[in-house]
């Protein structure tokens, strides 16, 4: 299987810092049809995972632009510039290129 | 609005069987990929099994894990997924959750595995 290593673990920021998040694969995630099939979600304190980013790049309908996400073959980064209190939470990337799919471990955005 | 609302958790002994529903609105089911993802004490995910449309010839897939043991289905005229759970091992407690296609998730239903 598809082994999706986050780093870091967990990030401590100031509000309005920007944080980068990183996310590297064991095989590339480029799909045979051209396309990478990588998403990166959000967890907010209970509730459920909210998609965030799919393909890499393309972000879901509502979420704000300050979320930019990068990459490409195996490696790849969800950055948030100017983070806000409800991007706090854990934040997992996720991909769907290879069976099974398979989710990243999760990196803990938390307030410094 | 789109919503997915699971249920049937509860609390099982080791070996028993389980079915979680849900149930659906907001979007063209019909047409929909349903997936089932679970989510273990320990917080990490794991995804389970998906079903595609009838275009699909209603395909499914399981993690290797689960295959013999879980069974997914649906019902497109109730617009809803579900997961049939036999054999339930202790490793299996988790919150579970249906998802369209990844896009939208319900809100989860827990699963514990305990004699």
């Amino acid at each position: 299987d598809v082994v999706l290593t986050q780093t870091p673990v967990s990030l401590s920021v100031t509000l309005g810092d920007q944080a980068s998040i990183s996310c590297r694969s064991s095989q590339s995630l480029v799909y045979s049809d051209g396309n990478t099939y990588l998403k990166w979600y959000l967890q907010k304190p209970g509730q459920s995972p909210q998609l965030l980013i799919y393909e890499v790049s393309n972000r879901f309908s509502g979420v704000p632009d300050r979320f930019i996400g990068s990459g490409s073959g195996t490696d790849f980064t969800l950055k948030i510039s100017r983070v806000e209190p409800e991007d706090l939470g854990v934040y997992y990337c996720f991909q769907a290129t290879h069976d099974p799919p398979t989710f990243g471990g999760g990196t803990k955005l938390e307030l410094k | 609005e789109v919503q997915l609302v699971e249920t049937g958790g509860g609390l099982v002994q080791p070996g028993n069987s389980l079915k979680l529903s849900c149930a659906t609105s907001g979007f063209t089911f019909s047409t929909a990929w349903m997936n089932w993802i679970r989510q273990t004490p320990g917080k990490r995910l794991e995804w389970l099994a998906q079903i595609e449309d009838k275009s699909n010839n209603y395909f499914i897939s399981y993690l290797e894990s689960v295959k013999g043991r879980f069974t997914i289905s649906r019902d497109d005229s109730k617009s809803s997924v579900y997961l049939q759970m036999n054999n339930l091992k202790e490793e299996d407690t988790a919150i579970y959750y249906c998802t369209w296609a990844g896009l939208y998730w319900g809100q989860g239903v827990m699963v514990t595995v305990s004699s």
